[in-house]
């Protein structure tokens, strides 16, 4: 069973359109996150959430609004699509209380926006 | 700013080589943790390290804390092709929130057989 996964694993689109990306993690973890990965391979955070709040908010453009309906969910949905948000999103997920700070990656969506 | 600084960002090696990629931090960390990425996919732990001066070993790979908990470096002895990927660095710092990592650029390897 896979531990956390996203829907889709790719998604193109035209600029100006609107798009969500989907996260469920299965781990029972309290916090979960998003990350964007540009061509360069930088992984920068976007968005933290713990237990359905959120926690951080990296000066991201207000066009990203994620949403957490439960603690197991993490979608993410952007608005007016632009050319520089083509890239690879990863959701995480974390154990508060657990030994190790390790994150649990999803298998990523990448995103063409043409 | 970026708060890990990861170098080098990339690194091609004969199959046989060594390799060795460093993190430098500008503040003091609570633990640093390795990642790899194999192309195409996702970020997957490795290590956590947390005491000063920690050497941890996972078969052929090394990884080492600094004394001031503010470097790490991770070395891999004698490459393999199936070495090759992103190598992350992502360092906890004190009193980060719910623990949010600060992930170095990573360092991208190329292992020619």
């Amino acid at each position: 069973d896979t531990a956390v996964s996203q829907t889709p694993k790719y998604l193109v689109t035209q600029m100006g359109n609107d798009k969500s990306i989907k996260c469920e993690q299965n781990l029972g973890h309290d916090t979960m996150y998003w990350y964007k990965q540009d061509s360069k391979k930088f992984l920068k955070i976007m968005f933290s959430y713990n237990n359905k709040e959120l926690i951080i908010n990296e000066t991201v453009p207000n066009r990203f609004s994620p949403k957490s309906p439960d603690k197991a969910h993490l979608n993410l949905h952007i608005n007016s699509l632009e050319l520089g948000d083509s890239a690879v999103y990863f959701c995480a997920s974390k154990d508060v209380i657990g030994q190790t700070n390790e994150q649990f990656f999803g298998p990523g969506t990448r995103l063409t926006v043409l | 700013g970026q708060q890990v600084m990861q170098i080098p960002q990339y690194q091609h090696v004969q199959e046989g080589e060594d390799f060795t990629t460093y993190c430098n931090s500008s503040t003091t960390l609570s633990n640093i943790q390795w990642y790899k990425q194999r192309p195409g996919g996702h970020p997957v732990f490795l290590i956590q390290l947390v005491k000063s001066g920690e050497v941890k070993k996972q078969k052929r790979l090394t990884f080492q804390f600094g004394e001031a908990k503010k470097n790490s470096s991770l070395h891999i002895t004698a490459t393999q092709t199936t070495d090759v990927g992103t190598y992350f660095c992502a360092g906890l710092r004190r009193g980060s929130t719910l623990g949010r990592l600060y992930f170095g650029r990573g360092t991208q390897l190329t292992v020619w057989p």
